[in-house]
C-alpha cells in the first residue's frame, strides 16, 4: 500500500521556523520527483516547490512567495522528504501536502498525495 | 511565471448533466496540463494528465482536451460523487501553478 505521511506541523509564532517531514512507502521513492502543495483555509491549491530525483539532478524549484525562506530536501535512504520553513508569516498558514509529481507518474506507478498537515502561524 | 485562469469559479448542475470547465494558460504550455478533483477534507485526486490522458481508475465520463493555451475538462452524465472542486495545473515549467478552482454544486 502506498503511503505518504506528513509530520512536523503545528502552531508557530510569526518569524518562527518549522520543519515538515513526509515519510514515503509502497513505491520507489528514489525515482520520484516530489513536491509540496499547500492550501490556506477555505482557499485553493498553491504549488510550493519540488525536488527532482537524484538521478535527474536532485534540483529544487520554488514558488515566489516562499523562495529564500523554504528549503526542500530528501533523504532517499530514509524514503523521506523534508521542507524547512523559516521566517514564517501568517500568510503561510495552510494545510501542507506532500505529493509525487506527474513528471514521474509512469516511473513510480501513480499519483500519490499525503493526507496533509496543518501549519498555523499566529501570535 | 505562467498564469492559469480557470472558469467558471462556481458551477451548479444536476445529476445526469454534462458540464465543462475551462482553463487558459498565459502562454503556450503544449499539453502540459493536469486536472484534479478535491472533495472536502481530502487530498486532491488526479483525473487527467497531459491534457487528455485519463488517470488509471478514473471513470470514463471524465475527459480532457486542448493544447497550447486553452483546455477543457468535460464530465458527462454527472454522478452524485462528482460534486466537488476541480483544479487545473500547468506542468510546463516551475512554478507549477494551479487554477483558482471550480466548485461544482448540486442544483
Amino acid at each position: 500500500e502506498v503511503q505518504l505521511v506528513e509530520s512536523g506541523g503545528g502552531l508557530v509564532k510569526p518569524g518562527g521556523s518549522l520543519r515538515l517531514s513526509c515519510a514515503a512507502s509502497g513505491f520507489t521513492f528514489t525515482n520520484a520527483w516530489m513536491s509540496w502543495v499547500r492550501q490556506a483555509p477555505g482557499k485553493g491549491l498553491e504549488w510550493v516547490g519540488r525536488i527532482k530525483s537524484k538521478t535527474d539532478g536532485g534540483t529544487t524549484d520554488y514558488a515566489a512567495p516562499v523562495k529564500g525562506r523554504f528549503s526542500i530536501s530528501r533523504d532517499d535512504s530514509k524514503n523521506t522528504l523534508y521542507m524547512e520553513m523559516i521566517s514564517l508569516t501568517t500568510d503561510d498558514t495552510a494545510t501542507y501536502y506532500c505529493a509525487t509529481e506527474t513528471a514521474t507518474l509512469k516511473v513510480v506507478g501513480g499519483d500519490y498525495w499525503g493526507q496533509g498537515i496543518l501549519v498555523t502561524v499566529s501570535s | 511565471d505562467i498564469q492559469v485562469t480557470q472558469s467558471p469559479s462556481f458551477l451548479s448542475a444536476s445529476v445526469g448533466d454534462r458540464v465543462t470547465i475551462t482553463c487558459r494558460a498565459s502562454q503556450s504550455i503544449s499539453t502540459y496540463l493536469n486536472w484534479y478533483q478535491q472533495r472536502p477534507g481530502n487530498a486532491p485526486k488526479l483525473l487527467v494528465y497531459v491534457a487528455s490522458s485519463l488517470q488509471s481508475g478514473v471513470p470514463s465520463r471524465f475527459s480532457g482536451s486542448g493544447s497550447g493555451t486553452d483546455f477543457i475538462l468535460t464530465i458527462d452524465s454527472l454522478q452524485p460523487e462528482d460534486f466537488a472542486t476541480y483544479y487545473c495545473q500547468q506542468t510546463h515549467s516551475p512554478p507549477r501553478t494551479f487554477g483558482q478552482g471550480t466548485k461544482l454544486e448540486i442544483k
